[in-house]
């Protein structure tokens, strides 16, 4: 069954601290792994999207990885901000007929000052 | 300026009616998606279409309808026969459905 599981499931840190988030996934056939931000009452923002071959992807404070052979994905956020406070969304790509997408239950991110 | 837009962002109805929530995107995407979120879940897929004129049923399809009558717009009318509407509502598009995808800012339906 394809599934991904996000963890934790919430994370409350001090602001200028990094932190670290985690999805595993067992979809497959793999085509891609996204990660979304989602601010409270909004629609997800794509940070990163990585294929099969890529092991490491960044876009400003935020690093994602992925080791395709253990099936697992992490975001790693460096000198968090206050705005960093939403909730991190791993969706996984699978190749098929149908081309099936399938969303983590996220992360809930909460940064204190 | 490209995006993806859904209005309106609140909504509030009375059971039994229906009710269309729009999304237009000028992104020149082919494929067009809906998506329900509750408190503590994550995005349920409600209907998708790749191609106008062509949508198929996503995982909770069950109570909403979809048309996909023009690229750019792919409205959702949540019906009487879905049991528990309220939710907030993502509209998405991506180039084809492997692919990235850009969501709306969301619309939020309350039922009383």
């Amino acid at each position: 069954k394809n599934q991904v599981e996000q963890s934790p499931q919430s994370l409350i840190i001090l602001e200028g601290k990094n932190c670290t988030l985690q999805c595993n996934y067992t979809v497959s056939p793999f085509s891609n792994l996204r990660w979304y931000k989602q601010d409270t009452g909004r629609g997800p923002v794509s940070l990163t999207i990585m294929t099969f071959s890529e092991n490491t992807k960044s876009n400003g404070r935020y690093t994602a990885t992925l080791d395709a052979d253990t099936k697992q994905s992490s975001l790693h956020i460096t000198a968090s901000q206050l705005s960093d406070s939403a909730s991190y969304i791993c969706v996984v790509s699978a190749f098929g007929g149908d081309d099936k997408i399938i969303f983590g239950k996220g992360t809930r991110l909460h940064i204190l000052p | 300026d490209g995006g993806i837009t859904q209005s309106p962002k609140y909504l509030f109805r009375k059971e039994g009616q229906n009710v269309t929530l729009s999304c237009e995107q000028n992104l020149n995407h082919d494929a067009m998606y809906w998506y329900r979120q509750d408190p503590g879940q994550g995005l349920r897929l409600i209907y998708y279409s790749q191609i106008v004129n062509d949508f198929q049923k996503g995982d909770i399809a069950e109570g909403y309808s979809v048309s996909r009558e023009k690229k750019e717009s792919f409205p959702l009318t949540v019906t009487s026969a879905q049991k528990n509407p309220t939710a907030f509502y993502l509209c998405a598009s991506s180039i084809a459905k492997r692919y990235e995808q850009y969501f709306g800012p969301g619309t939020r339906l309350t039922v009383t």
